[in-house]
């Protein structure tokens, strides 16, 4: 399985600003993907990061929120843009397996204020 | 809209006791069925994946897929404390998203 690792593991940020999300892979993955869980939800798939072209977005989701950078196989960026307080949440990154399995990174927690 | 189910719980089992949590899907198409185990503030971690109709086993843990009925399902046996997490069914189709279930929260009591 891959191991999955993001930077930063935590960060407190103004309203209005911006945080770019780092996820790096310890191998070269085809698939990557970005999640949004919130306190007490499941996994909301926000899009699918393709290398070499633009990520596929989930409903509910625009790439002037969320813009999504994937510039090889093994890292991927997801910057949360304009911040509010609702953005406030767990960002996970994922990385796909041969079974359409994926594996997870340890979560980035956001919180806005 | 693509669902999976699962009861929220809490379940709440013995320790020794076997574990059972339900999982369906409203999708006929889904081919890759898993299960996710999550313990609070942290991701989730891969515990089990299932593709054919029937049971599978890893150690205390049986996946079971019954593709007619669209259902999945999770044993786990001699449940330790340890067990205790949130379980998460997760489903895809042809593709390689996945839609997860809300989880089911179990509680192993001693």
């Amino acid at each position: 399985s891959a191991v999955i690792s993001q930077k930063p593991s935590r960060d407190i940020c103004q309203r209005g600003t911006s945080l770019t999300i780092q996820c790096q892979v310890d191998s070269q993955v085809t698939m990557m993907f970005w999640y949004r869980q919130q306190p007490g939800q499941s996994l909301t798939l926000i899009a699918t990061a393709n290398q070499g072209s633009e990520a596929t977005y989930e409903s509910g989701f625009v790439i002037d929120k969320f813009p999504i950078s994937r510039p090889n196989l093994t890292f991927s960026t997801l910057t949360v843009s304009n911040m509010s307080p609702e953005d406030s949440s767990i960002y996970l990154c994922s990385a796909g397996g041969t079974y359409n399995e994926q594996f997870f990174g340890p979560g980035t927690r956001l919180t806005v204020l | 809209q693509k669902e999976v189910e699962q009861n929220s719980g809490p379940l709440s089992v013995p320790e020794g006791a076997i574990a059972s949590l339900n999982c369906t899907y409203s999708d006929r198409g889904s081919q890759s069925f898993f299960w996710y185990r999550q313990y609070s503030g942290k991701s989730p971690e891969l515990i089990m994946s299932i593709y054919s109709n029937g049971d599978k086993e890893d150690g205390r843990f049986t996946a079971q897929l019954n593709k007619a009925s669209q259902y999945v399902s999770l044993l786990i046996r001699d449940s330790q404390p340890s067990d205790s997490a949130t379980y998460l069914c997760a489903v895809t189709g042809g593709g390689n998203k996945l839609t997860f279930g809300t989880g089911t929260q179990l509680k192993v009591e001693l």
